[in-house]
């Protein structure tokens, strides 16, 4: 067990909806990654939080949001969901928040749009 | 952004085998992960190594920053080794760039 904590395990839902994705990190840990992993794209790094700040972004859609709470769980928010965007969603921790420290992932979300 | 190639992409073995998995990446990192998929998804780090050779258990992996490679080492392979195993390597801050993955099974 990591320590990185991902709800729900499972998603199913339709074209043009909106979901939520929640991520509680390790004990400790400021910083957390939200990764996308597509058969087609493989693990795509999204975006990253460092202590509520939003610190690096990578190929996240505008369709797509994030943030990190006080109580530093994070959550990506999707919207206008397109079957391309069924995808296995992982959020990671690490201790810090510059790239010098090892990256703990969840189980991840699984979407499905249909 | 920075290139990951592994290599090889697949490998089948027998139980008990040794096997090395190569990262090759295209600029100078400060950070690099290796990390392994198991059958279930989860995703596991097994080291952090942007330099340097480090050791744990059957595992081991050797990182040479100036020549932009790294090798993860696995002996005495078990069935429970299979999955994909991928390297991830990074720059500044969080960014890290996985490679495509190598996928082993593991025949007992």
């Amino acid at each position: 067990d990591s320590g990185v904590t991902q709800t729900p395990k499972h998603l199913i839902t339709a074209t043009g909806q909106r979901v939520t994705l929640r991520c509680s990190p390790r004990s400790g840990d400021l910083s957390v990654y939200w990764y996308q992993q597509s058969l087609d794209q493989g693990l795509q790094f999204l975006i990253q939080y460092y202590n509520g700040e939003e610190r690096a972004k990578g190929n996240i859609l505008e369709r797509f949001s994030a943030q990190q709470f006080p109580d530093l769980h994070s959550e990506l928010n999707l919207s206008s969901l397109e079957l391309g965007d069924s995808a296995l969603y992982f959020c990671a921790s690490s201790v810090e928040g510059q790239n010098n420290s090892p990256l703990h992932f969840g189980n991840g979300t699984r979407l499905t749009v249909t | 952004g920075i290139q990951v190639e592994q290599s090889p992409p697949d490998l089948i073995l027998q139980e008990g085998a040794n096997s090395t998995l190569r990262c090759n990446f295209s600029d100078s990192v400060n950070n690099l992960q290796w990390f392994h998929q198991n059958p279930w998804g989860q995703l596991i780090n097994l080291f952090y190594i942007p330099s340097g050779t480090k050791q744990n258990g059957r595992l081991s992996a050797t990182t040479v920053a100036t020549e932009r490679y790294s090798l993860l080492y696995i002996s005495s392979s078990q069935t429970t080794d299979s999955g994909v195993y991928f390297c991830a390597v990074g720059g500044s801050y969080g960014k890290l760039t996985f490679g495509q993955g190598t996928i082993l099974t593991v025949h007992p």
